[in-house]
């Protein structure tokens, strides 16, 4: 079973620019979440989807914003891109809302210049 | 709110040397609790898990038992190898219920760096 794939792996934007990450879970996971990954914050909480609905949602601004397709897949996006928001964005997926394991994709790194 | 507190890396260690990485947390109700392992250029793989006090959680020689009474779930393994080196998190869930399903985020710690030298 393909595990978690998420695209682009690398991308550079410029500040002020928008940009929109892809995820697609494993077959048959219906909840994909996403964490923000900085040196200095560590693993943060983004928000979570399941079923195409946003279920839960961490403490970041309204810049960032997510949604989930009828196949699970996942994007999330960054308007007005600031230089802090360069970090490694990490995707999970999950079963369904009961499974407690969270597995993840190899991330995309994120460069504001 | 909820926290994971990890012992300050980085950890170096020689091969076959005995490991050990704190883990405490804070948390309302009865989390469960993780292992994460993070390789250079990768995502992070599920090392293992417990969801209940008591539990230990075992793979690939790591273990970890849930310690309700000192909110303790520390990460021990009897022989490192090379292999090992990397970044290990700690994190907890507590599942929350709403619409007949349940959900819950990840809480991590600040992950604790193991470099194991030959």
């Amino acid at each position: 079973k393909a595990g978690v794939t998420q695209t682009p792996r690398y991308l550079i934007k410029t500040r002020g620019q928008q940009v929109t990450l892809s995820c697609s879970p494993i077959s048959g996971h219906r909840s994909v979440s996403w964490y923000q990954q900085t040196p200095g914050q560590g693993l943060q909480f983004l928000f979570e989807y399941f079923s195409e609905t946003q279920r839960n949602k961490g403490n970041f601004p309204g810049r960032f914003s997510g949604r989930q397709f009828s196949n699970s897949r996942s994007e999330m996006n960054v308007s007005t891109l600031e230089l802090g928001d360069s970090a490694l964005y990490l995707c999970a997926s999950s079963l369904d809302g009961a499974s407690y394991e969270q597995y993840f994709g190899p991330g995309t790194r994120l460069t504001v210049t | 709110g909820n926290s994971v507190t990890q012992m300050e890396g980085p950890v170096t260690l020689s091969e076959e040397a005995f490991l050990t990485i704190n883990c405490t947390y804070t948390a309302t109700g009865y989390p469960s609790l993780f292992w994460y392992v993070q390789y250079p250029g990768e995502g992070l793989q599920l090392l293992l898990k417990a969801t209940k006090a008591d539990d230990k959680g075992s793979n690939k020689g790591f273990e970890a038992t849930y310690r309700k009474e000192t909110t303790s779930f520390h990460l021990e393994k009897g022989s490192v190898q090379v292999s090992d080196s990397a970044v290990y998190f700690c994190a907890l869930i507590r599942v929350r219920l709403a619409g007949g399903t349940s959900y819950g985020k990840l809480t991590f710690g600040q992950g604790t760096i193991l470099t194991v030298h030959p």
